[in-house]
This record gives structure tokens, sequence and C-alpha cells, in this order.
């Protein structure tokens, strides 16, 4: 079956870094999406990885190797309002967007 | 950029009403749409997909006969939940694909609809 795991919690402090995983087993691959869902909103949209490599936005950036499964979302300079849950999203081999159950990020001063 | 819109934003209506939840896609035309439901603390779970003038593609466990979805043109999907009880209480969210969805944003997020049974 397909699957996607990521951390349930995580608290970090303010200013800090924190780096969110996503490890992904799916049929086929077509790209890793990472989104940003604060409480009793709809997620939107972060980031997106195809090909191995860091890809820099920003205060945000997303890993992606794709022979190890595995992605990561790194927050640099936490702002409260990065309070929020994070989720990563893989679309497989037949363009379905696979989603993970998210990470609630919580912010501490 | 993209953009879809969902309403109402919020509902609060007696057990055994139905509930019409509108998606449109604004600027793009959405051959896919797709409904999801988020319960308090939980993540997003697809209900269904739905693609223009065909029939619903429901996730296992969601009653298609209670959650009716319509999607009769390329900038509109429709979701009624018919004789809704308090368990369907929950956030709907509606999301739409464009014919460029292969690309680096496969789905664009209405701003989710807060339904809430007496």
């Amino acid at each position: 079956g397909q699957n996607i795991d990521q951390p349930t919690e995580m608290t970090a402090t303010e200013g800090a870094i924190v780096q969110i995983n996503c490890t992904y087993q799916t049929s086929g691959f077509n790209g890793l999406f990472w989104y940003q869902q604060h409480a009793g909103e709809a997620p939107t949209f972060l980031s997106y990885n195809v090909l191995d490599g860091l890809e820099e936005k920003g205060r945000f950036s997303s890993f992606l190797s794709r022979s190890k499964g595995y992605s990561y979302l790194l927050l640099k300079e936490l702002q409260m309002k990065d309070s929020a849950s994070y989720l990563c999203a893989v679309r497989d081999g037949n363009y379905q967007l696979i989603w993970g159950a998210g990470t609630k990020l919580i912010i501490k001063p | 950029g993209a953009v879809v819109s969902q309403h109402p934003s919020w509902v609060i209506c007696k057990s055994g009403t139905s509930v019409k939840i509108e998606c449109r896609s604004l600027d793009f035309q959405a051959t896919t749409m797709f409904w999801y439901r988020q319960f308090p603390k939980q993540s997003l779970m697809l209900m269904a997909t739905s693609n223009e003038g065909s029939k619903a593609t429901y996730e296992q466990g969601v009653e298609k006969d209670k959650f009716l979805i319509n999607h009769a043109s390329l900038t509109l999907s429709t979701l009624t939940v018919t004789s809704a009880h308090p368990e369907d209480s929950s956030f709907y969210i509606c999301s739409a694909r464009d014919f460029r969805g292969m690309g680096n944003q496969p789905q664009h997020f209405g701003d989710g609809t807060r339904l809430s049974i007496l």
C-alpha cells in the first residue's frame, strides 16, 4: 500500500530552526509537495520537489531524496505565525495526491 | 494566480437538513475537483474525486447516496450532504486541478466550509 509518514507534533522556539521530516512509499513518484494549514483554514501551497536536492524559498526550504523516499521541510527564523500544521503530499504514478497526516508545529516564545 | 471559491464558508442547520456546498474555479477550467473532509485535529481525508461530465469516484467508506457530488461544468462542482446529522459536522474543503495540473502546484484549494449540524 501507499504510505506517508511524518511526526505528529513538534515544538520549537521563536527565532530557531526546525526540520520536519517526511518519508514515503508510493506506487510511482511524480513530485512531493509541502502545504501549510492553519487551524480552521484550508491548506496553502509551500513547496514542490521533483528532483533530488534542496529547494529554497525565503525562510522555507524543502529537500528531496528519491532513492531514500525522504523529504524534509526546513523552517528558519521561526515566527509565531509559523505555528500551523505542515502536510507532506506525494503525487504517485497515477498523478494522484497522497496525503500525510500532517505535523502540528508549536512555536514557543 | 489560480483561485478557487467555495461557498458557503459556514453553515449551521438542524439535523435532517440537506446542505449544498459549491466549489468554483474562477480563472481556470477544472477538469478534476476533489472533496475533502477534516475533523478537528485530524488530517485531510479525501472523500471523492469528480471529473467534469462523469460520475464521481468515492473513497472507501464514503456513502455516495449521502454525499452527492455534481460536476456539471468545468468551473463548478457541488457537494450536497443529504439529511445531515450531527456526526456529519466537519470542515469540508474542495480543491480543483486544471489541465495543467501535472505541474508544480497540483491542486488549488477553496477556503473550506465549516458545517455544524445541531
